[in-house]
């Protein structure tokens, strides 16, 4: 059936490093673009990412330009997000998220990987 | 940044009565607009896209409607598995893609 999977979370500290990945199966992976969305304790959801199907074109949020990367391996179905100089409000559920054929909503959705940034 | 407002936060509905979500854009986002619900620990769930068309396997029970800055989500009749947060998204101006605040939908 059609999935998404993240891994990749976990306590860091403050100024530190994460790559979170994401791998489906299912679907043909190389035909979607893919986004990745994040939710705070409690809080709504927020739009991280967005890579076009063939990796040709990405975006990512205000919040997170500079400081995250997001990169996808069409061959092993993978969607990836690195991320640097985390800080603590960058601590959320990070989910990875299919693009809808017919529209930039997000079809499909992975369970989310936790990230906590603590000293 | 289109900034995505819903109203209520929280609607208190019985089950089988009608639930009225509101979704409001800050600028016209024409028809280009999802909703999602969210069940605690779950990741969300695609319903509704292009403001008015459901997604595959979701009931009819749920409608959207609307277009340009006003948008409205309907469950016709509340079933006990529709109790949940709702959010809008919109995806007419974009980066960013935004999210609405979400309104919880609890039993009365």
């Amino acid at each position: 059936q059609v999935q998404l999977v993240e891994s990749g979370g976990g306590l860091v500290q403050p100024g530190g490093s994460l790559r979170l990945s994401c791998a489906a199966s299912g679907f043909t992976f190389s035909n979607y673009a893919m986004h990745w969305v994040r939710q705070a304790p409690g809080k709504g959801l927020e739009w991280v990412a967005f890579m076009r199907y063939d990796g040709s074109i990405q975006y990512t949020a205000d919040s997170v330009k500079g400081r995250f990367t997001i990169s996808r391996d069409n061959s092993k179905k993978t969607l990836n997000l690195q991320m640097n100089s985390l800080r603590a409000e960058d601590t959320a559920m990070y989910y990875c998220a299919r693009g809808d054929e017919n529209s930039y909503g997000m079809d499909v959705w992975g369970q989310g990987t936790t990230v906590t940034v603590s000293s | 940044e289109i900034v995505m407002t819903q109203s209520p936060a929280t609607l208190s509905v019985s089950p089988g009565e009608r639930a009225t979500l509101s979704c409001r854009a800050s600028q016209s986002v024409s028809s280009n607009l999802a909703w999602y619900q969210q069940k605690p620990g779950q990741a969300p769930r695609l319903l509704i896209y292009g403001a008015s068309t459901r997604a595959p396997g979701i009931p009819a029970r749920f409608s959207g409607s609307g277009s340009g800055t006003e948008f409205t989500l309907t469950i016709s009749s509340l079933q006990s598995d529709d109790f949940a947060v709702y959010y809008c998204q919109q995806y007419n101006d974009w980066p960013p893609l935004t999210f609405g605040g979400g309104t919880k939908v609890e039993i009365k």
